[in-house]
């Protein structure tokens, strides 16, 4: 298996712009989640799906933050507008639906909001 | 609500000496842990898990963690380091109720040849 595919995996953009993430899950996998990686708060969890339906969207940070998973192999996150506190590493993760299972991580999306 | 410490923001050890990562969590039910590393500018990779059984519990690449109820700890252990250890490790903690998993700051392991 491939694992899970982000792309892209660089993002330089300017502030103001529309940012698209996007997010291809393990295969065979119900549970999707993307995350947000900073130096000063760590690892966040923003949003959670479960068989393409957000669960839980309370992490988002704000209405600037929206994400979409139209079916079970593809998940994206958008920002619009950008500002340069967005910039973070964006990592998409799946796992099995259940609470005893693993999450396995994407390569992430390093985004950077000029 | 659920939370995970990893006490030590950094870890130094020489090549062929053990390793230990702490990490102490906070549940209200029965908890879930897991174990990942994360080397530069990758994302996190799964080492292992407890969930219930024996407490001791092994995984990849030598790694082994055992789990403490009394102390409320899960500390990863490798009998002899290696340089290419070094990496960014994080401690997870699930409640089993709970589909949200709370990670912990990360400790930076330096194992120098």
């Amino acid at each position: 298996d491939a694992g899970v595919i982000q792309s892209p995996r660089h993002e330089v953009t300017e502030m103001g712009q529309e940012v698209t993430l996007r997010c291809k899950p393990i295969s065979g996998h119900n549970s999707l989640f993307w995350y947000r990686q900073t130096m000063m708060r760590g690892l966040e969890l923003l949003i959670y799906f479960n068989n393409n339906v957000p669960i839980d969207d309370s992490g988002m940070p704000e209405d600037r933050f929206s994400a979409k998973m139209p079916n079970a192999s593809f998940s994206t996150l958008k920002i619009q507008p950008s500002e340069p506190r967005d910039s973070a590493v964006y990592f998409c993760a799946s796992s099995s639906s259940g609470m005893i299972y693993e999450q396995y991580f994407g390569p992430g999306t390093r985004l950077t909001v000029t | 609500a659920q939370s995970v410490a990893q006490p030590e923001d950094q870890v130094n050890v020489a090549e062929g000496n053990p390793l230990t990562v702490k990490c102490t969590y906070s549940v209200s039910g029965n908890p879930y842990l897991f174990w990942y590393v994360q080397y530069p500018n990758r994302g996190l990779q799964f080492l292992l898990k407890y969930i219930t059984g024996d407490n001791l519990v092994k995984g990849s690449y030598g790694f082994e963690a055992e789990f403490n109820k009394s102390q409320t700890s899960f500390h990863l252990k490798k009998p002899s380091a290696l340089v290419s250890d070094s990496a960014l490790y994080f401690c997870a903690v699930r409640d089993s109720g709970d589909y949200k998993l709370s990670f912990g700051a990360g400790t930076t392991v330096t194992v120098r040849a």
